[in-house]
């Protein structure tokens, strides 16, 4: 079974300048979510899909990150403009389903994207 | 809402021996999850365990076991016979089982602890 894939594996870009993250979540898999993970730190989750509707989003700063899930599959998430603190790893990864009794609420992460800003 | 400490920035150990690594939780909800996952340098988080809070049994896989105190809120993991595949940044977390109210069964991790196996 293919795990989550993320791409691009690592990006650099300057301050104000935008970028974007894709995922492609396991198959079958209804929710997805992203993190932001500072070095050093625990992930925060940013934003969580359930197929292409938003679950919670209280923790992404929608003033410059936006993410959609088109289709219910794939996922982008933006970053336009970006700060210097925006710079950690983002994480994708995707669940069975939200929640519930049983093994299907288990996350499987992706590999991330190591974003630095200059 | 649901807070999730681990204590020990860093702990290291020799190849064979035994560790285990602390964590401490505070949830509001009265059914949960709680994990511990692996993350090695390359980044990839990797679900080692997991345990279900109304079962009273300590979850087991294989070289890992925990030991789930519900009252004292607390969840350590034992890693027996470590090696070097084991060194990493172990994250504990906790996951209500209902996504309902506002934690829409939100994962919730801690600050991490480095492990590190010497030979």
């Amino acid at each position: 079974e293919a795990g989550v894939a993320q791409s691009p594996r690592y990006k650099i870009i300057e301050k104000r300048q935008s970028v974007a993250f894709w995922c492609n979540p396991i198959s079958g898999h209804a929710t997805l979510y992203w993190y932001q993970q500072i070095l050093g730190q625990g992930p925060k989750l940013l934003i969580q899909f359930q197929n292409n509707g938003v679950v919670d989003d209280s923790q992404l700063p929608k003033d410059r990150f936006s993410a959609e899930r088109l289709k219910g599959v794939d996922s982008t998430l933006k970053i336009q403009p970006a700060k210097l603190e925006d710079s950690a790893v983002y994480l994708c990864a995707s669940s069975l389903r939200l929640a519930g009794a049983g093994s299907g609420n288990e996350q499987f992460f992706g590999p991330g994207t190591r974003l630095t800003v200059l | 809402a649901q807070t999730v400490t681990q204590s020990q920035p860093e702990m290291s150990v020799q190849e064979a021996e035994t560790v285990t690594l602390s964590c401490t939780y505070d949830t509001s909800e009265s059914d949960y999850y709680l994990f511990w996952y692996k993350q090695p340098p390359s980044r990839q988080m990797i679900l080692v365990i997991r345990q279900e809070a109304y079962k009273q049994q300590n979850a087991t896989e294989n070289r890992f076991s925990v030991n789930f105190q519900k009252a004292a809120k607390s969840f350590s993991l034992k890693i027996s016979d470590s090696q070097l595949g084991d060194a990493a940044m172990y994250f504990c977390a906790s996951k209500p089982s209902n996504a309902g109210g506002t934690s829409y069964g939100k994962l919730t991790f801690g600050q991490g602890t480095i492990l590190t196996v010497h030979p």
